[in-house]
């Protein structure tokens, strides 16, 4: 089956930086990967995702990269504010709607 | 606004007892999903089922059954609980083919003492 890691497990920044958490996969017939954030308490909320034909998606202060050669994927969050503190992990999938979760990264944006 | 409902926010069950975990959905969505949450593992997927009746194992199925009896109903089983299974546990469910669309419940935090 498909094993995801995520790195780093925790990141802490400074309000106004720049936060990048990344993901490697093994299945190279994972062709979805999406980004959940789970705030204190709360359930997990899609945020941004990615299909296997881009390369780059960006929404707002959110982007997320995929390189498929590599089996790599990342998060960027720009100009990081203190309602981004949460926990983000990242997926691996295919159409069939089951994923593989990250073990997730707790981000603290420091104000 | 789609609604996923987990019974129980907070459960405290004995070492032996039978757990049952009961997920609503309320969206005529084909697939559910039970997953289970612990620190440093993310979210890891015990059972998912993608239609009335049929359910197939995830990565930790032991020590675990579901039932899903109605499209719109997904129960969680733990016939003898220990407590190795003290935990959060999500449901999700999202439709056949939007893959992009799946939704979670609030969770269930169990402690099995």
């Amino acid at each position: 089956g498909e094993n995801v890691e995520q790195h780093p497990s925790t990141l802490s920044v400074q309000e106004g930086d720049s936060a990048v958490i990344k993901c490697t996969y093994s299945d190279s017939a994972s062709n979805y990967f999406p980004w959940y954030k789970q705030e204190l308490g709360k359930r997990p909320q899609l945020i941004i995702d990615i299909r296997s034909n881009v390369g780059e998606k960006k929404d707002q202060r959110i982007a997320v990269t995929l390189n498929k050669t590599a089996k790599h994927f990342s998060l960027h969050i720009t100009e990081t504010q203190p309602e981004d503190s949460a926990v983000y992990f990242c997926a691996a999938g295919n159409n069939f709607n089951k994923f593989y979760f990250g073990s997730g990264t707790k981000l603290n944006v420091k104000p | 606004d789609v609604k996923v409902t987990q019974s129980s926010r907070y459960l405290v069950k004995r070492t032996g007892e039978k757990v049952f975990l009961e997920c609503v959905q309320d969206m005529d969505h084909e697939n559910m999903f039970w997953y289970r949450q612990d620190p440093g593992l993310g979210l890891r997927l015990i059972y998912f089922s993608y239609d009335v009746k049929m359910k197939e194992k995830g990565d930790i199925p032991e020590g675990y059954s579901v039932s899903r009896e109605k499209k719109e109903r997904f129960s969680l089983i733990l016939e003898s609980a220990s407590t190795n299974q003290t935990s959060m546990y999500l449901c999700a469910s999202s439709l056949m083919g939007a893959v992009e669309k799946l939704f979670f419940g609030s969770g269930t935090q169990l402690s099995v003492l």
